[in-house]
């Protein structure tokens, strides 16, 4: 059974910073892994998703990688914002359905 | 991306009680689930909703708990029956578009609180 974790579950950043967000999964067997972002209340908007035979993608300042030999994507913000304070879940999965990890709770300060 | 409509929003419901969330879709999708998110934790799966058989469930949800409906390829409707303080949760609606797609796109979810 795959299991998703995140590291760290919280983190706090001044604005303008570039930072890192982990999540590791146990099988390397994956199809997809898509990163998400929640907002207090919300639900889930779709930021990006790495397909299992790509190695990254890219959005805007948004860039996650994929590494399935080793079990880790991260997920790259770059020039980070006031708006980008949110839960950041990354998730693996396909046409069964996703496992989630329990998210990195993300606060930009201005 | 597909645009999702969850109804309602937020509920409050009285323990003993059942809920139903409707889940629709502006265009015709392949794949729909439903997902809890419990206070403070991230999503668990709960169901397949396969259109026009039985849902499947994961491990640790029944269908006498939680029954899915799926008639057509842009509308599912979820029940949360014999409600208890326990299932207090986020449900969300989560679709896979076409055939070949693999994105998931989620809905805004409804929020349940069992008193």
């Amino acid at each position: 059974k795959q299991e998703v974790t995140q590291i760290p579950a919280a983190l706090s950043v001044p604005e303008g910073e570039n930072l890192v967000l982990n999540c590791s999964f146990t099988d390397s067997a994956i199809y997809n892994l898509q990163w998400f972002r929640q907002d207090p209340g919300k639900g889930l908007t779709s930021l990006l998703l790495i397909q299992s035979s790509q190695r990254e993608q890219t959005s805007g300042r948004l860039n996650a990688s994929l590494d399935k030999s080793s079990g880790r994507s991260t997920l790259y913000i770059a020039a980070s914002q006031p708006g980008d304070s949110a839960t950041y879940l990354c998730a693996s999965g396909g046409a069964d359905g996703l496992t989630f990890g329990k998210g990195t709770h993300l606060i930009i300060q201005p | 991306s597909a645009v999702i409509s969850q109804k309602p929003s937020r509920d409050i419901c009285q323990r003993g009680t059942s809920l139903t969330i409707q889940c629709q879709v502006d265009s015709q999708v392949t794949m729909m689930f439903w997902y809890r998110q419990q206070p403070g934790q991230s999503l668990t799966l709960i169901a397949t909703a396969n259109q026009g058989s039985e849902a499947t469930y994961e491990s640790g949800f029944v269908i006498d708990k939680f029954p899915i409906s799926r008639p057509n390829l842009t509308f599912s409707t979820l029940t949360v029956s014999n409600m208890s303080p326990e299932d207090s949760s986020i449900y969300l609606c989560s679709v896979v578009g076409k055939v070949g797609a693999t994105e998931a796109f989620f809905g805004q979810g409804t929020r349940l609180t069992v008193v």
